[in-house]
């Protein structure tokens, strides 16, 4: 089976442009959470979903939004790019948004440069 | 709100020797605790996690880590590394009923041969 799968693996953009991220998560996964990770820090939680409908949200700006489709898939978009928005972009996906069954599984992220 | 200390931001350890890796919580509720590996350029990877009962929890390759309560601690360790234990390993906390993950600012494990 697929795991996590994530889109682009790497992009550039500018500062001030718009990015969207894209998640595919395991089958049969129905919860998708993003995580951004700075260079040499921990990632830090941004957005959960479940069943379509936003679960949790992190301390982020307004210019971070995301959603999930029907198929579960999600996108994560952010707006007026900063340098600061360099990072790591992880998505996870979990069978029911909780730790118990079977947990989060992480994709190999996507690898964001502003410049 | 949950936070997570990770004291060490590197261990350089000699191939065979043991490893212990520490991390520290806080938080005013009943918790979930993990280690992740992030391997270069790569994704994270579960290492184990407690979630109830024992508090001793084993991964399927040789590391294992503890639950104290009482210590606020959920230290990693390996008895004989090796090479390929090369990484950056993160340790996260969950709160019961909100699922997000608080990570560690990481360790990164450099194995010496």
């Amino acid at each position: 089976d697929a795991g996590v799968t994530q889109s682009p693996t790497h992009l550039i953009k500018t500062r001030g442009q718009h990015v969207t991220l894209r998640c595919s998560p395991i089958s049969g996964h129905k919860s998708v959470s993003w995580y951004q990770q700075v260079l040499g820090q921990g990632p830090q939680f941004i957005f959960q979903y479940y069943e379509k409908e936003e679960r949790g949200r992190g301390n982020f700006p307004d210019r971070f939004s995301a959603r999930q489709f029907p198929n579960y898939s999600s996108e994560l978009n952010v707006n007026a790019l900063l340098l600061g928005d360099s990072a790591l972009y992880l998505c996870a996906s979990s069978f029911d948004g909780t730790h118990v069954m079977g947990g989060y599984t992480f994709g190999s992220g996507t690898r964001l440069t502003v410049v | 709100a949950q936070s997570v200390t990770q004291l060490d931001s590197q261990v350089p350890v000699f191939e065979e020797a043991p490893v212990e890796l520490r991390c520290n919580y806080s938080s005013s509720v009943s918790v979930y605790l993990f280690w992740y590996v992030q391997y270069p350029n790569q994704g994270l990877q579960l290492l184990l996690k407690y979630l109830s009962g024992s508090t001793l929890v084993e991964s399927i390759n040789g590391f294992e880590a503890e639950f104290n309560k009482s210590q606020t601690s959920f230290h990693l360790r390996k008895p004989s590394v090796h090479i390929s234990d090369t990484a950056e390993y993160f340790c996260a906390v969950s709160e019961f009923g909100n699922e997000k993950l608080t990570f560690g600012t990481g360790t990164r494990l450099t194995i010496i041969p």
